[in-house]
């Protein structure tokens, strides 16, 4: 059963709408985050959560807004949604330890159509 | 945090063993090396991690050089199924920072 679920798995929404990506984790973990990932290119990373009510800004953090109500749930809001926010968009997550560092854990992904 | 670098591409035939290697010449004390694996339409799944000499799991094993600037990631009998493009990341595990930067890795690809 997959531990790391994401929904809408597939989204079309129209410029200056708002879109919440909502993602849900069965693991316990700690840690939650929000990546993007554009045609030829690697991850990277939007928001991060170190758990219930935190929410810490990544690399791309423009833009978005991410909320953290509980452990097992983590949304990315987009309050105004632009074209250039069309891509695809992964929720990991994760636990950090002493000298392993944070294994992370990831959904299937939900594709952002903006148009 | 330590920069990665990987092979564009490789290819190997079902059955073979594939070795993709990984060059991080300025890795410091703290950082780990990890290695994940996306395939088309998923996001990307966990393979292994290590900090120094030879760790093997289940699925690979993972050759860390003794000045610790070179891991080669082992895949034995690849299939279809390893198709995939393979990312190395090193990360800082010291201070509870953590983050995974994600380049653009080695796609693999794998023929009949």
């Amino acid at each position: 059963e997959a531990a790391v679920t994401q929904s809408p798995r597939n989204k079309v929404a129209v410029t200056g709408g708002k879109v919440t990506l909502s993602c849900n984790q069965t693991n316990n973990h700690n840690n939650m985050y929000w990546y993007r990932q554009d045609t030829g290119h690697g991850l990277r990373l939007i928001h991060y959560s170190y758990g219930a009510g935190s929410t810490e800004k990544g690399d791309i953090p423009d833009g978005y807004k991410a909320s953290r109500p509980s452990q097992e749930n983590f949304s990315l809001i987009l309050e105004l949604a632009t074209p250039s926010q069309t891509s695809v968009y992964f929720c990991a997550s994760g636990d950090w330890g002493w000298g392993v560092g944070d294994t992370q854990y990831f959904g299937p992904g939900t594709r952002l159509l903006v148009l | 945090l330590a920069k990665t670098t990987q092979p564009p591409s490789m290819e190997a035939y079902e059955g073979q063993e594939v070795n993709v290697s990984c060059s991080h010449t300025n890795i410091a004390t703290s950082e780990y090396i990890y290695w994940y694996r996306q395939v088309p339409h998923q996001g990307p799944q966990f393979i292994i991690q290590g900090y120094k000499d030879y760790v093997v799991n289940e699925v690979a094993s993972l050759f860390i050089s003794a000045d610790r600037k070179l891991s080669t990631l082992s895949l034995p009998w690849v299939s279809l199924r390893d198709a995939a493009v393979y990312y190395c990341i090193v990360t800082d595990t010291s201070s509870g920072s953590w983050q995974l930067i994600f380049g653009s890795g080695t796609q693999l690809t794998v023929m009949p």
